[in-house]
């Protein structure tokens, strides 16, 4: 039981170069969430997903985009990447909503320069 | 919305002693979780302690305890017997029960705090 897992765990990109950054879980989780880590800054809730095939805006949505087409992955693209967008991202998943404990992937450091 | 205020940057304390980190929230709920999570240098975030708010009584896990003080809007961390795996950053969390808008109670993470165990 790997729990939640992050691919990359380092990215660096240049100005305007896209990427996806992969979250799965094995738990068999239903909601799934990205959040962003900024320096003195507590984590901030960029996409989530209630289900598979769903997915709905948080907190700091602009030049993100998610997909969750199976249940035990989601996806976070960056389409054009900005320095701005230079962050600690953590991927984390929960059984259900409020409820429930969310379990945090370990983090993907990205550097857009 | 809701807000979550972590006053203190940084806290030092010393190996076996006891230290209390502090968070006060705003909102106009009464029903919600309370969570302090804990980040070592690994970045991994881990859940030390969950409080409900319709639960009178203060959650305790081992070490770590909370005050939570409904009516204050105030949820501090107790660690005793401090040791030198604790040093970590520390984030309180609130988490909605209610529905707005299909947020289905995301997280409201505070801004941390950094704490050091002196041996």
């Amino acid at each position: 039981n790997a729990g939640v897992t992050q691919t990359p765990k380092f990215r660096v990109l240049k100005t305007g170069q896209s990427m996806t950054l992969l979250c799965a879980q094995d738990m068999n989780h239903e909601y799934m969430y990205w959040y962003r880590q900024d320096p003195g800054m507590g984590l901030r809730l960029i996409h989530y997903s209630v289900g598979e095939g769903t997915t709905a805006k948080g907190e700091v949505p602009d030049g993100y985009n998610v997909s969750r087409l199976k249940k035990q992955n989601f996806l976070l693209g960056l389409e054009s990447a900005a320095p701005s967008q230079t962050s600690v991202y953590f991927c984390a998943s929960s059984l259900r909503g409020y409820s429930y404990e969310q379990y945090f992937g370990p983090g993907t450091r990205l550097t857009v320069t | 919305a809701q807000t979550v205020t972590q006053s203190q940057p940084e806290m030092s304390v010393q190996e076996a002693e006891t230290v209390t980190l502090s968070c006060t929230y705003d909102t106009s709920e009464s029903d919600y979780y309370l969570f302090w999570y804990k980040q070592p240098p690994s970045r991994q975030m881990i859940l030390v302690i969950r409080q409900e708010a319709y639960k009178q009584q203060n959650a305790t896990e081992n070490r770590f305890s909370v005050n939570f003080q409904k009516a204050a809007k105030s949820f501090s961390l107790k660690i005793s017997d401090s040791q030198l795996g604790d040093a970590a950053m520390y984030f309180c969390a609130y988490r909605t029960r209610m529905n707005y808008g299909g947020s289905q109670g995301n997280l409201i993470f505070g801004k941390g705090t950094k704490l050091s165990v002196k041996p």
